[in-house]
């Protein structure tokens, strides 16, 4: 299986601050990789597909990039709103792999 | 707009059996493989199966194979999870999601397997 090593587990964070959260495949997955996010009780969202396109209606604040190994999702000036679960999933090879999640908190 | 809607969790007893459904629209549903992930209460996400167009080839997780089979009814823009052998760490949300890449996800429905 693809183990998916995201980083870091948590972070607090002031709005307005740059914030970036990094996963690494233990082994080459090209672009097979999105981004999601969760807030409390409620389903995830894709933010980012194929490692650096924005879906559609997703601010422009947040990007991604890398890939084979390698991918970091960005946010550029945090929102209230951005306050949630974060999570990469690789969709090269079967089991589907996710990351542990980033929590981002309010410093 | 795509809604995926699952229904069909609830309280089972260990070794029981549930069938989850997800009723879906908004979108040509025998165009698109779809797939089951869980979360455990607290816990992350994690892929359980998978289901190509037509409902001739599946993936499982090794934690479900043999328990859980996933198919699908494209007349009725359906698809199902059956899960038998049902066992406390197979508690959890399970959603509902479309496509090969993972993009829209329906609102989950909790399976809890306790006595």
């Amino acid at each position: 299986d693809i183990q998916m090593t995201q980083s870091p587990s948590s972070l607090s964070a002031s709005v307005g601050d740059r914030v970036t959260i990094t996963c690494r495949a233990s082994q080459g997955i090209a672009n097979d990789l999105g981004w999601y996010q969760q807030k409390p009780g409620k389903a995830p969202k894709r933010l980012i597909y194929a490692a650096s396109s924005l879906q559609s209606g997703v601010p422009s604040r947040f990007s991604g990039s890398g890939s084979g190994t390698e991918f970091t999702l960005a946010i550029s000036s945090l929102q209230p709103e951005d306050f949630a679960t974060y999570y990469c999933l690789q969709h090269n090879t079967y089991p589907l792999t996710f990351g542990g999640g980033t929590t981002v908190g309010i410093k | 707009e795509v809604q995926l809607v699952e229904s069909g969790g609830g309280l089972v007893q260990p070794g029981g059996s549930l069938r989850l459904s997800c009723a879906a629209s908004g979108f040509t549903f025998s165009s698109y493989w779809m797939h089951w992930v869980r979360q455990a209460p607290g816990k992350g996400l994690v892929w359980v199966s998978r289901i190509n167009t037509d409902g001739s080839s599946t993936t499982y997780a090794d934690s479900v194979k043999g328990r859980f089979t996933i198919s699908r009814d494209n007349a009725k823009n359906t698809l199902y999870l059956q899960m038998n052998s049902l066992r406390a760490e197979d508690t959890a949300v399970y959603y509902c999601v479309k496509a090969r890449d993972v993009d829209y996800w329906g609102q989950g429905t909790l399976v809890t397997v306790s006595s």
